[in-house]
């Protein structure tokens, strides 16, 4: 069975700050991993995801994360924040093999950017 | 292109009542899947289709919810005898269908039970 777990529901850090939202999952096949940021009433956006290959991924608006086999992590990380950040980020993991491709989510982490 | 559409974009409805949500993936996708976001349980998945089967309905809570897709295209997610646990909102996706292909969401039905 699949699971992600986000530690820290809250996150709050300065304008100009690094962001780091760390995700950790298990699978028991190599994984498909997402990250998701839904803005208030609004859906779920694509952050980035990782597939196959390169383990250190970039994203939309600054953010990118580094798929870590050892370590079961795949932390989200933007080295300086903007008010505009301030979201739901939700980490998600999916079967790589397989018809069955639903999604398991994290709890997620609710980003605030302080002026 | 246009993106994956839900409606209503609320609802709310009186315990006892029956409700219809719908969705309208991305032209072209052949995979949609129905997910549930609620304060206390976060984000679950409720059903999956590829075309018009239904392979994996694993995550229906109860035999009061039921979903169809038709013509490969357009699903609709049914709740009968609506309790007030099902207050949510509720998310339908839709990919190509291909491993490790993208979701994209809808903007959700937000469901009040009263």
């Amino acid at each position: 069975a699949q699971s992600v777990t986000q530690l820290g529901s809250h996150v709050s850090v300065s304008e100009g700050a690094l962001v780091l939202l760390r995700c950790n999952y298990s699978s028991s096949v190599p994984p498909y991993l997402f990250w998701y940021v839904q803005y208030p009433n609004q859906g779920l956006q694509l952050l980035l995801k990782y597939t196959t290959g390169a383990t250190l991924v970039k994203g939309i608006n600054g953010f990118e994360a580094e798929f870590k086999k050892s370590e079961t992590s795949f932390h989200l990380t933007k080295p300086s924040a903007h008010m505009s950040d301030a979201a739901e980020y939700f980490c998600a993991v999916r079967h790589g093999r397989g018809s069955n491709y639903k999604l398991t989510f994290g709890k997620g982490t609710l980003l605030t950017v302080n002026p | 292109g246009a993106g994956v559409s839900q409606s209503p974009s609320n609802k709310v409805t009186e315990k006892g009542k029956d409700v219809e949500l719908r969705c309208d993936p991305i032209s072209g996708h052949t995979a949609l899947y129905w997910y549930r976001q609620s304060l206390g349980q976060g984000l679950e998945f409720l059903i999956y289709f590829q075309g018009n089967s239904a392979p994996d309905k694993s995550g229906l809570p109860s035999d009061r919810f039921s979903a169809e897709r038709t013509g490969g295209s357009v699903s609709t997610l049914t709740i009968q005898r609506t309790q007030q646990e099902d207050s949510a909102v509720y998310l339908c996706a839709s990919s190509l269908g291909l491993a490790g292909d993208e979701q994209f969401f809808g903007p959700g039905t937000r469901l009040t039970v009263l």
